[in-house]
């Protein structure tokens, strides 16, 4: 079936500009999840969504970044007047539902984000 | 500041050699999952461990979980060039995983 994926998935933009990520989630799963992966690091985590509800926001690193979800389906991720220190790989994951130790979160293939 | 601290961070074998990279935090986690990630691609889940002391295994990979259920260990034996790779150690929240920088692994034929 098919798995979570991720657009565009690679994009380059200069510093200024406005850009989207979109996320589409495995049918079905009600939990989703960005994450960011910096070069030599792990993955922070941004948000998460139960439905199209984002109850912790607290995760976004500043107020240029925001996300939505609609339709408990497609999820999009919008950095405005992207810096260079957003270059980095957006990764968003799926799960069946919430509980992160029963529910095992399968992860998009990412996108490169490179900010020039 | 991450929550875990995998070392080593590079680990560079010859295959048929054994291997032990480990996962240190000083918070309690509800579990702990081990994931490995390759180029160009998300990381891809390899075990879930939930109970302190816990020891799983999946033919060559040994995971540990530490009886405090702060700490654990992944164990491969006669590393193949197939285990190459990313491993992430991830500590479970109520609602999120909080992840460590990773271990490269690199096994040479």
């Amino acid at each position: 079936g098919a798995g979570v994926s991720q657009s565009p998935s690679n994009k380059v933009t200069e510093k200024g500009k406005d850009v989207e990520l979109r996320c589409d989630p495995i049918s079905g799963h009600t939990a989703l999840y960005w994450y960011r992966q910096s070069l030599g690091q792990g993955l922070e985590f941004l948000i998460y969504f139960q439905g199209n509800s984002a109850p912790d926001k607290s995760g976004l690193p500043s107020d240029r970044f925001s996300a939505e979800r609609t339709g408990g389906s497609v999820s999009t991720l919008t950095i405005q007047r992207t810096q260079q220190e957003d270059s980095a790989v957006y990764l968003c994951a799926s799960s069946l539902a919430l509980s992160v130790s029963y529910n095992e979160q399968f992860f998009g293939p990412g996108t490169r984000l490179t900010v020039l | 500041t991450q929550l875990l601290e995998q070392s080593p961070q590079f680990l560079s074998i010859q295959e048929g050699e054994n291997l032990t990279v480990y996962c240190n935090s000083s918070s309690v986690f509800s579990s702990l999952q081990w994931y490995r990630q390759e180029p160009g691609e998300g990381p891809v889940l390899l075990v879930t461990v939930v109970t302190g002391g816990e020891v799983k295994k999946l033919k060559r990979l040994t995971f540990q979980f530490g009886d405090a259920r702060k700490d654990s260990s992944l164990h491969i034996t006669a590393a193949q060039p197939g285990d190459t790779g990313l491993y992430l150690c991830a500590g479970a929240g109520d609602y999120k995983l909080s992840f460590g920088a990773g271990t490269t692994v690199t096994v040479r034929a």
